[in-house]
């Protein structure tokens, strides 16, 4: 069956740090790849996404997230994070014989003023 | 409406009991999903709806699970005989067909507590 694991658990940095927190899939055939966030008290929003073409994507708030096929991996990244992206990250996947989402456990993000 | 509607936001049932929980997507979204969200543990697919389709109910944890969608719009999540490690947060996102590259849309969620 198809998984997405997110590496970290909980990640805490100060801010003007570099944030990047690691996707993996298992799946080898064509994928179609999500960021979605949760701030605190708020309902999950999508941050970015990954069809086709390029595959360094970006997002909003100045999140990137790159693909790269050989290493199953959608790592997001942003240089330098602020306050305000404290919240939750979840990373997921579909893949073409599935016709929803499949979510990583998510990553907790904490970013120290 | 402008967003995915999920009714109510919060539920406290004592163990035994049924409860349905509501969700009323996004006008013109053909797909609606329902995921459980428990701490630590992600977002747990349960069942989902595209347009006229039988649903895709692999996600679903047991037979105490059941949903339907009537009219191809609103969509109830039913758990019978709730037990304790039901409590979670259930989720429902709609989107505008099944894969598309719009994402998912979500609700803000139900809370429910089974005591």
């Amino acid at each position: 069956a198809q998984s997405v694991s997110q590496h970290n658990h909980h990640v805490i940095l100060s801010e003007a740090a570099s944030l990047e927190l690691g996707c993996n899939y298992s799946y080898g055939g064509t994928v179609n790849l999500f960021w979605y966030v949760q701030y605190p008290g708020q309902h999950l929003q999508l941050l970015l996404k990954y069809f086709s073409g390029d595959p360094l994507v970006k997002g909003i708030k100045g999140f990137e997230a790159e693909f790269i096929k050989s290493k199953f991996s959608f790592n997001l990244r942003k240089p330098s994070v602020q306050w305000s992206d404290t919240a939750e990250y979840f990373c997921a996947v579909k893949t073409g014989s599935q016709g929803n989402l499949i979510f990583g456990k998510g990553t907790k993000l904490s970013v120290k003023p | 409406g402008a967003g995915v509607s999920q009714s109510p936001s919060n539920k406290v049932t004592e163990k035994g009991k049924d409860v349905e929980l509501r969700c009323d997507p996004i006008s013109g979204h053909t797909a609606l999903y329902w995921y459980r969200q428990s701490l630590g543990q992600g977002l747990e697919f349960l069942i989902y709806f595209q347009g006229n389709s039988a649903p895709d109910k692999s996600g679903l944890p047991s037979d105490r699970f059941s949903a339907e969608r009537t009219g191809g719009s609103v969509s109830t999540l039913t758990i019978q005989r709730t037990q304790q490690e039901d409590s979670a947060v259930y989720l429902c996102a709609s989107s505008r067909r099944s894969g598309t590259d719009y994402g998912y849309t979500f609700g803000s969620g139900t809370r429910l507590t089974v005591v």
